[in-house]
């Protein structure tokens, strides 16, 4: 069966500080990748999405940045965070072609 | 670009029917689906449609009109369980990768 992680569960970062979101995949193999991240009550943003290693799509500017080094492994990162990227950041794969999309649990990150 | 529109906040009666309606914009569409998202949880699907239509899943329905760019997602015997928040999303499918999600809908049960 398939299972998607994602850590920390909670992170706690200063302004300015640097951030590393890690989601793996395991079961699954050519999945597509998506990071959203939505603010308390309200939708989900579709912040990047990937059809394969090292292909990337951006769908809002910002300083956040995404990165697929392996096929399962999906990075998100900011260099320098700002109090408006907190939010519940949620990882997300479906199959190739398909429509299901299967969510990890999310990290909670406050910026202070 | 590609927008959707479902209302905030809805209210029923435990074992009564709620219809939550969603509309959408889109440059290509490639299908509607539904999601449940509880308090502090991450969303999980409930159906797809490609095709207009009723889809059938226990007591979830979920209707589409592709001229109309409407569908809606359709609760029957409401269970105080079912008190969470439903988003609908288009894309996905074998024709397009990105999913975009709806603001959601807050459904509060009342017993």
């Amino acid at each position: 069966s398939q299972t998607i992680h994602q850590w920390p569960a909670t992170l706690v970062q200063p302004v300015g500080s640097p951030l590393s979101l890690e989601c793996t995949v395991e079961g699954t193999s050519n999945p597509n990748l998506y990071w959203y991240r939505q603010a308390a009550g309200r939708g989900l943003q579709l912040l990047f999405y990937s059809v394969g290693i090292g292909q990337i799509s951006s769908e809002v500017p910002q300083n956040l940045s995404a990165s697929r080094p392996q096929d399962r492994q999906f990075i998100l990162s900011s260099k320098k965070l700002l109090l408006s990227d907190s939010g519940f950041y949620l990882c997300a794969w479906t199959r190739r072609g398909g429509n299901e999309q299967f969510f990890g649990p999310g990290t909670r990150l406050t910026v202070l | 670009g590609q927008s959707l529109e479902q209302p905030s906040e809805v209210t029923a009666v435990e074992g009564a029917i709620v219809q939550i309606n969603c509309t959408y914009q889109t440059s290509g569409f490639y299908g509607l689906s539904w999601y449940q998202q509880h308090d502090g949880g991450a969303p999980t699907f409930l159906s797809y449609n490609a095709l207009d239509g009723l889809e059938e899943t226990g007591r979830f329905s979920s209707f589409l009109s592709r001229s109309d760019s409407y569908g809606y997602l359709l609760l029957q015997e409401l269970q105080m369980k079912d008190s969470a928040s439903y988003f609908c999303a288009v894309g996905g499918g074998s024709s397009a990768s990105k999913i975009i999600f709806g603001s959601g809908t807050r459904l509060s049960i009342r017993p």
